[in-house]
């Protein structure tokens, strides 16, 4: 059975400071490694990753993924109150006709003042 | 474009009633997913509808679930009888379909369900 790990599954910061957020996956006819972003409503598309050792970036957020570990991360550096939200990492994959998503429970980050 | 549009935004029921949850993908998209998201389980993939048919509907937890695609602008998911163990926050998704290529897939606000 498909499954995607998240870790840890709640995490408190300060603003300013740096979290990794961490993601394993074991998911059949693997394609790319998927974050989202779900603050009180929908979960909104952050990055996507295909390729191992190629870092993305956008702004203060960046992830990488780990093909032979089955292993991604997602970081955020000098973390915003704004950052608080719920990370979902996706495993995705070819089904027929389209392409679908096995979601990790998440990770709710809280960053205080 | 609205975006993909879900109603009810809230829904409170009680155990044994008929619940049905619509959603209106972004026009154009022909891709239309279902997904069910709880504290314990997290999202969890429920159907999900290519061209308006049904491909995958193995996440379905059981006979009292239903979904229909009559059409590429409307989807119902049913449930009858609900119990309380349904509650949780639905969302319906949608992308174009690219086949093995990824197309982002972008989700309605969700419909919350409480049966009591």
């Amino acid at each position: 059975e498909d499954k995607v790990v998240q870790s840890p599954l709640s995490l408190v910061v300060h603003e300013g400071d740096t979290v990794t957020l961490n993601c394993s996956y074991e998911v059949t006819n693997f394609r790319s490694l998927l974050w989202y972003k779900q603050e009180k409503k929908a979960p909104t598309f952050l990055f996507m990753l295909t390729s191992s050792g190629i870092e993305k970036k956008s702004g203060r957020l960046s992830s990488i993924l780990d093909k032979k570990e089955l292993f991604s991360i997602l970081n955020i550096t000098a973390t915003q109150t704004g950052d608080s939200a719920i990370y979902l990492c996706a495993g995705g994959y070819s089904g027929a006709g389209s392409y679908q998503l096995t979601f990790g429970k998440g990770t709710k980050l809280s960053v205080i003042p | 474009d609205a975006g993909v549009i879900q109603s009810p935004r809230h829904e409170v029921t009680e155990m044994g009633q008929e619940v049905t949850l619509r959603c209106k993908p972004i026009s154009g998209h022909n891709s239309l997913f279902w997904y069910r998201q709880t504290m314990m389980r997290g999202l969890e993939l429920l159907i999900y509808f290519n061209n308006n048919v049904p491909i995958d509907d193995s996440g379905m937890p059981e006979d009292r679930f239903s979904a229909k695609m009559p059409n590429a602008s409307f989807s119902t998911l049913k449930i009858q009888p609900s119990e309380p163990r349904d509650s949780a926050v639905y969302f319906c998704a949608s992308s174009s379909s690219g086949g093995s290529s990824y197309n982002e897939q972008f989700f309605g606000p969700g419909t919350r369900l409480t049966v009591l």
